[in-house]
């Protein structure tokens, strides 16, 4: 079945960036997602990306897509305290509307 | 618009009685999706709804949970009877095409 795999914790200090990966191993994948997820929150879509880009940048976040390698990142630029969240990488396959697959986050701790 | 809103954000129960969980979704979107989070097993689709019809069931975890979507404003998750195991966050979200929105979720807690 699909499966979607990203690291489980990412420190980094302000104002240095923050390159979170994410594989997946649907290969009929169509959109790739970015959710973020502050303490007691829901999800919130920061970004996604269609399959047949391989780059896409909003603002101080920039998302790569390796088609070939099945892997995907999300680069947050001078990150701040106020990044500190889990992020989520997820995916769905065929076409839009079906049910997201989530990774099990990452989660971005950011140091003054 | 509001979101994705559901009821209630917190809940607790004791063991053996049982709990509904509801949402709201946006206006206008086809599909409604129902997620469980707990930390070992992170984000897990329980089902998902187009059209207010139950298109994949298959994260439902037994019989004890239940969810309906009687129109396209409103869907139920129901867990009877309830046990401590079934404690966790549980998330609606909906989306008219490519991007899928949260509600802030459930909070429930079995004793």
């Amino acid at each position: 079945g699909e499966d979607v795999e990203q690291s489980l914790f990412l420190s980094v200090r302000e104002g240095d960036s923050s390159v979170i990966n994410c594989t997946y191993t649907d290969s009929s994948s169509t959109y790739l997602y970015w959710y973020k997820q502050e303490p007691g929150a829901g999800l919130q879509l920061l970004t996604y990306i269609f399959s047949n880009m391989d780059m896409k940048q909003d603002q101080r976040l920039t998302v790569l897509l390796n088609k070939k390698d099945k892997h995907l990142s999300l680069r947050i630029a001078d990150t701040q305290t106020g990044d500190s969240a889990i992020y989520f990488c997820a995916e769905t396959p065929n076409q839009a509307g079906t049910a997201l697959i989530f990774g099990k986050g990452t989660t971005l701790s950011v140091s003054s | 618009d509001a979101g994705v809103i559901q009821s209630p954000r917190h809940e607790v129960t004791e063991m053996g009685q049982e709990v509904t969980l509801r949402c709201k979704p946006i206006s206008g979107h086809n599909s409604l999706f129902w997620y469980r989070q707990t930390m070992m097993r992170g984000l897990e689709l329980l089902i998902y709804f187009n059209n207010n019809v139950p298109i994949d069931d298959s994260g439902m975890p037994e019989d004890r949970f239940s969810a309906k979507m009687p129109n396209a404003s409103f869907s139920t998750l129901k867990i009877q009877p309830s046990e401590p195991r079934d404690s966790a966050v549980y998330f609606c979200a909906s989306t008219g095409g490519t991007e899928a929105f949260f509600g802030q979720g459930t909070r429930l807690t079995v004793v």
